[in-house]
């Protein structure tokens, strides 16, 4: 499977406990991004990357989240200190790196902060 | 028919009815538009595009119009089949801003 790919799938944690996932995007696809997407409603935007510069970052929820992409490949997404509202799907997305292209999701991350 | 239900619009119909989903986008300067389809527990999976320059476009059992107009898009989707069966979204993209805004979703749901 080529696809984008998330990991783990799924994330049980006890709140404030940090929690971290991983995005395999499709291969030689230079930008990536992360969504976050609550039950009911369609997915928001949290940040990009293309290849390792983080060109958008305003949009994280706060400064408990932070992304990563050091080689321009994989990503991580890191929740510090983690909130019951932190539960939802994040979601991870890839493009070849133009303007105006489709954006290919992943399977997601479903965390649950107890 | 269709309803709106505890969190999602919810349009049911019959197998082998066409299906019309209806999306409403909030700006103006949007260039691109997709329509995504997700289903329980999975990530959103692409359905078909449409760019500002273009009122139709086609795709296999599904058809996106786009009237700027009135800011609308909707998605057409031929003989529906079980397997139709998921929450439906439009995603807008402005060209020089790289994050898609995703509209509400709709839940398709298919009787055999």
């Amino acid at each position: 499977d080529t696809g984008v790919s998330q990991d783990p799938r799924h994330k049980i944690t006890k709140r404030g406990q940090n929690v971290t996932f991983r995005c395999d995007p499709i291969s030689e696809h230079n930008r990536l991004y992360w969504y976050r997407q609550t039950l009911g409603q369609g997915p928001e935007f949290l940040t990009y990357f293309q290849n390792e510069a983080q060109l958008e970052k305003s949009r994280l929820l706060s400064d408990r989240f932070s992304a990563e992409r050091p080689k321009g490949s994989f990503s991580t997404l890191e929740i510090q200190r983690t909130e019951q509202g932190d539960s939802a799907m994040y979601l991870c997305a890839s493009t070849p790196g133009g303007d105006l292209e489709t954006q290919y999701f992943g399977p997601g991350t479903r965390l649950l902060v107890l | 028919g269709e309803s709106v239900g505890l969190h999602l619009p919810t349009l049911s119909v019959q197998e082998g009815d066409n299906s019309i989903i209806n999306c409403a986008y909030s700006n103006s300067a949007s260039d691109y538009f997709i329509w995504y389809k997700q289903e329980s527990g999975k990530g959103p999976q692409f359905i078909i595009d449409i760019r500002s320059n273009m009122d139709k476009r086609q795709g296999q059992r599904v058809t996106v119009l786009l009237n700027k107009t009135v800011k609308h898009l909707s998605l057409q989707i031929a003989a529906t089949q079980p397997g139709d069966s998921a929450v439906y979204f439009c995603a807008e993209n402005i060209r020089g801003y790289s994050t898609l805004t995703f509209g509400k979703g709709t839940m398709l749901l298919v009787s055999p």
